[in-house]
């Protein structure tokens, strides 16, 4: 049975780097695509990007200059690092998998049960 | 970015009867070989999102047949035949069409 546990600091102050972890157990990370989603409290969800296992990524052009993922395919997991934080990126923070379609589609199909991070003076 | 708009905001279901979730999007999610690509989740309360049904119609591995999708470009229907307490929770659409993927403001199913 597959997997995903997210994990990082859950307290940051502003301006600085969030830093999370997502590892997977169960099956590879190479040949998915792997998908960062946030949920503010109360509120819905936003998509900020994916990575394939392979090295190809989308980011939100939202965040775009803050955020960075990647893979590390020898420990079996992959990151996120969002900097210069505020107030606004408090949220609970989920890792997910996409798996292929024969359509080439990726459908986020699995997902962590998510981290809170708070950002906080 | 691609808007989805979620309707209703919330939905009191009562246990055996039929209920319905409407998405709208703000671009045609239909692409020139057939496919929707409009997926629906549910998250329960406490949980994580779950995923009930991709590109359109297609029900997710484990899902209830009582759950189905329907609709084509930007109008999309998710119907529960005959809903269950344990389908009680937020539903969220999402556009896998463009990035960034966006989601449905989410429709709050509880119980009469």
């Amino acid at each position: 049975q597959v997997q995903l546990q997210e994990s990082g600091p859950g307290l940051l102050k502003p301006s600085e780097t969030l830093s999370l972890t997502c590892s997977v157990s169960g099956d590879s990370v190479s040949g998915y695509y792997w998908t960062w989603i946030r949920q503010p409290a109360r509120q819905g969800l936003e998509w900020l990007g994916r990575i394939y296992g392979f090295g190809a990524i989308n980011y939100n052009p939202s965040f775009k200059s803050r955020v960075t993922m990647s893979v590390d395919t020898s420990k079996n997991q992959f990151s996120l690092k969002l900097t210069s934080v505020t107030a606004a990126d408090t949220a609970l923070y989920y890792c997910a998998r996409g798996s292929r379609h024969s359509n080439g589609y990726d459908y986020i199909d699995l997902w962590g049960q998510g981290t809170p991070v708070t950002v906080s003076p | 970015d691609t808007v989805m708009t979620q309707t209703p905001l919330s939905l009191p279901v009562t246990p055996g009867e039929p209920a319905s979730i409407s998405c709208r999007s703000s671009q045609s999610l239909l692409d020139r070989n057939g496919y929707n690509y409009l997926d629906w989740y549910l998250q329960k309360p406490g949980q994580s999102p779950q995923l009930l049904i991709y590109l359109g119609s297609n029900r997710a591995s484990g899902v209830p047949d009582r759950f189905s999708g329907s609709g084509s470009g930007s109008y999309f229907t998710l119907k529960i035949s005959r809903v269950e307490a344990e389908d009680v929770g937020v539903y969220y659409c999402m556009q896998g069409l463009q990035t960034p993927r966006t989601f449905g403001g989410g429709t709050k199913v509880e119980i009469k």
